[in-house]
């Protein structure tokens, strides 16, 4: 089945600073990749996806770009915020049309 | 305001009881998934439901239930067979199953045994 691994697992970056988080999955026949933020005690939520059919996506100050030569795909965070201190989940979507989730990245922004 | 609820925030189980968590949707999407989620791990799907009286099992689904009657609902009970069920489950939603379908997530039930 499908395998997606993040890196790194813990990032800190300086208040303005740009982080970014790079995943990897292993089908390549995946074709969906949505990015998720989860605060403590917290639901995920979605910021960004994007389809196989693209390279890159952007929404403000968040960009999510796809090379599905490599299979990896990075989410780019620019002029970060406290507020953008959270754990953040990739995720692929299979074949079988069910999401295969990284184990999370837990960004720091410090002020 | 349109969403997905999920009750309660938290829920204690004594050794062989049966807990029911629940989930409830009025986004009006079709398909309902269930996830559990440990310290440091990514979200592992119990069971999910592509349609009302039909359910099917993801990747560790032993030691738990769900039922579909309504498309607006979606409890899952976490049975007494389950061993290690202290964890932090989440319920989802998405239109459909199809490709690209997004999921929305739920604010989670956290699960404490006594």
């Amino acid at each position: 089945g499908e395998n997606v691994e993040q890196h790194p697992s813990t990032l800190s970056v300086q208040e303005g600073d740009s982080a970014v988080i790079k995943c990897t999955y292993s089908d390549s026949a995946s074709n969906y990749f949505p990015w998720y933020k989860q605060e403590l005690g917290k639901g995920p939520q979605l910021i960004i996806d994007i389809r196989s059919n693209v390279g890159e996506k952007k929404d403000q100050r968040i960009a999510v770009t796809l090379n599905k030569t490599a299979k990896h795909f990075s989410l780019h965070i620019t002029e970060t915020q406290p507020e953008d201190s959270a754990v953040y989940f990739c995720a692929a979507k299979t074949p079988e049309n069910r999401l295969a989730f990284g184990k999370g990245n837990q960004v720091v922004v410090i002020p | 305001d349109g969403g997905i609820t999920q009750s309660p925030k938290y829920l204690f189980r004594k050794e062989g009881q049966n807990v029911t968590l629940s989930c409830e949707q009025n986004l009006n999407h079709d398909a309902m998934y269930w996830y559990r989620q440990d310290p440091g791990q990514g979200l592992r799907l119990i069971y999910y439901s592509q349609i009302v009286n039909d359910f099917q099992k993801g990747d560790i689904a032993e030691g738990y239930s769900v039922s579909r009657e309504k498309k607006e609902s979606f409890p899952l009970t976490v049975t007494s067979a389950q061993k290690n069920p202290t964890a932090f489950y989440l319920c989802a939603s998405s239109h459909n199953v199809g490709v690209g379908e997004t999921q929305y997530f739920g604010p989670g039930t956290r699960l404490l045994v006594l």
